[in-house]
């Protein structure tokens, strides 16, 4: 079946420096979500992809889509410790389903 | 905004005995899914429904069921619950339009002993 890997596991960071996760699809993907889980939260949905190419800022995070539709990374400019958590990529792998990566967590040291 | 309420934020069970999550949501989505969620392998799905009465299995349902009586309402049952089902339990709602994006519960951090 769709397997959707995501790099890396854990990634630490000082406060303001950039962050890079990773999701890589062994399928192309007809659109990608990205969603965030605070420490002790649940996952809250942060943007979806869907244009080959595509590529979507919200302030600090960038987000692309590659052009084969198989790859995206979310990219964080300058971290904050608001930025903790973790970082979940998620692919379609049927008109209802989606398959989650294993997600990046992410920690901050101020 | 979306509610998507979890009946039990923390539950300890028995190896045997007969568990019940209990998930809730108010937006009158038609689909609702069962995650769980362990360190290292991200969010699996067990079950999912798309209508009522109506479930499909996700890529984990060996050990659990579901139960969808009415649209708001969406059960995850562990017929006999085993210590490798301690986990963290996700609830999940969305609009029946392909590929939504999901609201989640709180969780439910069930450990069997």
């Amino acid at each position: 079946g769709q397997q959707v890997m995501q790099i890396p596991q854990y990634q630490h960071v000082q406060e303001g420096e950039d962050f890079t996760t990773y999701c890589n699809s062994s399928t192309t993907l007809s659109n990608i979500q990205w969603y965030k889980q605070r420490p002790g939260g649940h996952p809250v949905f942060l943007i979806q992809l869907v244009k080959s190419g595509e590529v979507k800022k919200q302030k600090r995070l960038t987000f692309q889509f590659g052009e084969a539709k198989k790859n995206s990374s979310l990219h964080i400019t300058a971290t904050q410790t608001t930025d903790v958590g973790t970082y979940f990529c998620a692919g379609p792998s049927s008109a209802r389903q989606l398959t989650f990566g294993s997600g990046t967590q992410l920690t901050v040291l101020p | 905004d979306v509610k998507v309420t979890q009946s039990s934020r923390y539950l300890v069970k028995r190896t045997g005995e007969k568990v019940f999550l209990e998930c809730v949501q108010d937006m009158d989505h038609e689909n609702m899914f069962w995650y769980r969620q362990d360190p290292g392998l991200g969010l699996r799905l067990i079950y999912f429904s798309y209508d009522v009465k109506m479930k499909e299995k996700g890529d984990i349902p060996e050990g659990y069921s579901v139960s969808r009586e009415k649209k708001e309402r969406f059960s995850l049952i562990l017929e006999s619950a085993s210590t490798n089902q301690t986990s963290m339990y996700l609830c999940a709602s969305s609009r029946q339009r392909i590929n939504e994006k999901l609201f989640f519960g709180s969780g439910t951090q069930l450990s069997v002993l």
